[in-house]
């Protein structure tokens, strides 16, 4: 089975400064990769997704992260925090079977401090 | 065009009774999903629908259910409510199965008492 582990519950950084969410995959076959971001009291937004295309990839609000098979990573990454980037962040692997399963790791909150 | 729509936002039932939550996918999308959010164990998988028809279940007990309706609607019950039930519990929305993007909905916040 497919799994995801996410190396950090919490991160914290300054403004302006970069940010890195680690993110280890477990899947037999080559996975569909996503990061998903939660505001408090939100729903989930996708920032990302890897799907076998280019191996660096781009999401909304400047993230990106990078698909490494050798390393089975998916690391999220942002050049410069912004306070509105805290919440909480979660690294999810797609169902194999080719449904609409996904399987979410537990989580990184991520802390911005002026 | 409008969002995921789960219904109600906030709900508090008493142990032993059953709830049913209500989620309205973005239209034209025909794949629900369910997952249960806790503090301790996470984002968990529910199930999920496509066409009316279970396609997928999670490994939760029996007293969760769901349906999905020609109109791509959805509910899921939980029957004899156990504290342990309290949770937030969110919908997503595909456009088919298959699909890799789910749009998540603000999700239910469940508190059994």
């Amino acid at each position: 089975a497919q799994s995801v582990t996410q190396l950090d519950s919490h991160v914290s950084v300054s403004e302006g400064t970069p940010v890195l969410l680690r993110c280890n995959y477990s899947s037999s076959y080559s996975p569909s990769l996503f990061w998903y971001v939660q505001h408090p009291n939100k729903g989930l937004q996708l920032l990302l997704k890897y799907t076998s295309a280019a191996t660096l990839v781009k999401g909304i609000n400047g993230f990106e992260a990078e698909f490494k098979k050798s390393e089975t990573s998916f690391h999220l990454t942002k050049p410069s925090a912004h306070m509105s980037d805290a919440a909480e962040y979660f690294c999810v692997v797609s169902d194999a079977g080719g449904g609409n399963k996904l399987t979410f790791g537990t989580g990184t909150q991520l802390k911005v401090e002026l | 065009k409008a969002g995921v729509t789960q219904t109600p936002r906030y709900l508090i039932k008493t142990r032993g009774q059953q709830v049913t939550l209500s989620c309205s996918p973005i239209s034209g999308h025909r794949s629900v999903s369910w997952y249960q959010q806790t503090p301790g164990q996470g984002l968990q998988f529910l199930f999920e629908y496509f066409s009316e028809t279970q396609r997928n279940k999670g490994n939760f007990p029996g007293r969760f259910s769901g349906r999905q309706f020609s109109n791509s609607r959805s509910e899921m019950n939980v029957s004899t409510l156990e504290l342990g039930d309290s949770a937030l519990y969110l919908c997503a929305s595909s456009l088919r199965v298959g699909d890799t993007e789910a749009f998540f909905g603000q999700g239910t916040r469940l508190t059994v008492v």
